[in-house]
């Protein structure tokens, strides 16, 4: 049972928009911490998309874009395209735990 | 170009212990904090300890807290996890990772080394 909920899949068609939640407590999203998102494709090591929130890294597309609103939180992918085919993690800080926490992850899968 | 490399990893028996090692390249390694993640084959990601830039502060996970160890030279731009009592269930794939400009969030990832504990 992860700290953070994500649905365990989602799907979209080439060209559609998808999104991907991530719901935390009072404790975490709710305490004010920022939310980072990250793709895995399979057999490579995660890959930072989205940091604080709704900041994307130099070489991240622009279709890709993060929210976060009390303790949930959300990736939106728009154009979907067959590589956007991966897992997605979303994570935060915790500080129940004082530490680092992770979502299930979600699996994208393009239709 | 940024490089995070681990090694270390390998089949160790329950109770035993193991380093692993982290040789960072492409960047200013002494003036970043620095974690480690671990993943287990086929599920989610769990992290295990963060260090701060001259490695006066650690930080750990209860699940590792008081068999793991985080350390780093910044002379030699090195990060080590020293595993000790290990257990089953600290089987994974270990990750070393350099904190980014987000607060916890992680910008760098290596490779990862997998680490299985069994008899």
């Amino acid at each position: 049972q992860s700290v953070l909920t994500q649905p365990p899949s989602v799907s979209g068609a080439p060209g559609q928009r998808i999104t991907i939640s991530c719901t935390g407590s009072s404790s975490n999203l709710g305490a004010g911490y920022d939310v980072h998102w990250y793709q895995q494709l399979p057999g490579t090591a995660p890959k930072l998309l989205i940091y604080a929130n709704n900041n994307r890294p130099s070489g991240v597309p622009d279709r890709l874009s993060g929210s976060k609103s009390g303790t949930s939180a959300s990736l939106a992918i728009t154009g979907l395209q067959a590589e956007d085919e991966a897992d997605y993690y979303c994570q935060s800080y915790d500080t129940s735990l004082s530490g680092s926490v992770f979502g299930g992850g979600t699996k994208l899968t393009v239709l | 170009e940024v490089q995070l490399v681990e090694s270390g990893g390998g089949l160790v028996q329950p109770g035993g212990s193991l380093r692993l090692s982290c040789a960072a390249s492409g960047f200013s390694f002494s003036t970043y904090w620095m974690h480690w993640v671990r993943q287990t084959p086929g599920k989610g990601l769990v992290w295990v300890s963060r260090i701060n830039s001259d490695g006066s502060s650690t930080y750990y996970a209860d699940s590792v807290k008081g068999r793991f160890t985080i350390s780093r030279d910044n002379a030699k731009n090195t990060l080590y996890l020293r595993m000790n009592s290990l257990r089953a269930e600290d089987t994974a794939i270990y990750y070393c990772v350099r904190e980014g400009s987000g607060w916890y969030s992680f910008d760098y990832w290596g490779q990862g080394t997998l680490v299985t504990v069994s008899s």
